[in-house]
């Protein structure tokens, strides 16, 4: 399996909803990332959780709340959400998260999230 | 500041060549990645390079040039399934990942 699962595909909330996003893997690796990526940008590193400790935090506002449950699952809770924030998230997994030079991600396939 | 650059968008035919250009300014370097994504889809990992020189994996191939901060995704036999967009990331020297905005490739038949 080397799967990164994303549930939901599609998202579609208002400025005052709370919903979660979910990722799954069952690779046995052990570094988890969230990434927000904009129509022709660059994606952006928001969060990466290493040993289901988050090492890093890329000043992403606090709407956004990472949570990483154990090492096969990575939530990003959402609330009171800008229609800025409006984009593709995506989550990646990685064997060990320590920074070797080739250690390559596994993405999912993202969430498409608009907020209105 | 460091930035990664490629073109926005390039076309090209079935079963023709076509060349995707990297360049990058990082703050150090620990390699150098493409990766494919197709729309709506995952990116998938196509290749790593971190000595200078050409690897080659079936029909696809990346060079990279250390000295020129430089690099291309050479893809050969193009499929109409290779339409995708084709990104390219640098490790800095912190061992993070700065990513290239993308390269839409539209196949033609």
């Amino acid at each position: 399996d080397t799967e990164v699962t994303q549930t939901p595909k599609h998202l579609v909330m208002g400025m005052t909803n709370k919903k979660s996003l979910k990722c799954e893997q069952h690779m046995g690796h052990r570094a988890m990332y969230w990434y927000k990526q904009k129509a022709k940008k660059p994606p952006e590193l928001m969060f990466v959780y290493s040993y289901e400790k988050l090492s890093i935090n890329e000043s992403v506002p606090s709407r956004f709340s990472p949570e990483c449950p154990n090492s096969s699952l990575l939530n990003l809770h959402l609330h009171a959400l800008q229609p800025e924030d409006s984009a593709l998230y995506l989550c990646a997994s990685s064997q060990e998260g320590r920074g070797t030079g080739n250690e390559k991600l596994f993405f999912g396939s993202g969430t498409q999230l608009s907020v209105l | 500041g460091q930035n990664i650059d490629q073109p926005t968008e390039m076309t090209a035919t079935e079963g023709a060549i076509v060349q995707i250009n990297c360049t990058y300014q990082t703050s150090g370097f620990n390699g150098l990645f493409w990766y494919q994504q197709h729309a709506g889809e995952a990116p998938t990992f196509l290749s790593y390079n971190v000595l200078d020189g050409l690897e080659e994996k079936g029909r696809f191939s990346s060079f990279l040039s250390r000295s020129k901060g430089y690099s291309y995704l050479l893809l050969k036999e193009l499929q109409m399934k290779d339409s995708a967009s084709y990104l390219c990331a640098v490790k800095d020297s912190n061992y993070q990942l700065i990513w290239g905005a993308g390269t839409k490739l539209i196949i033609k038949p």
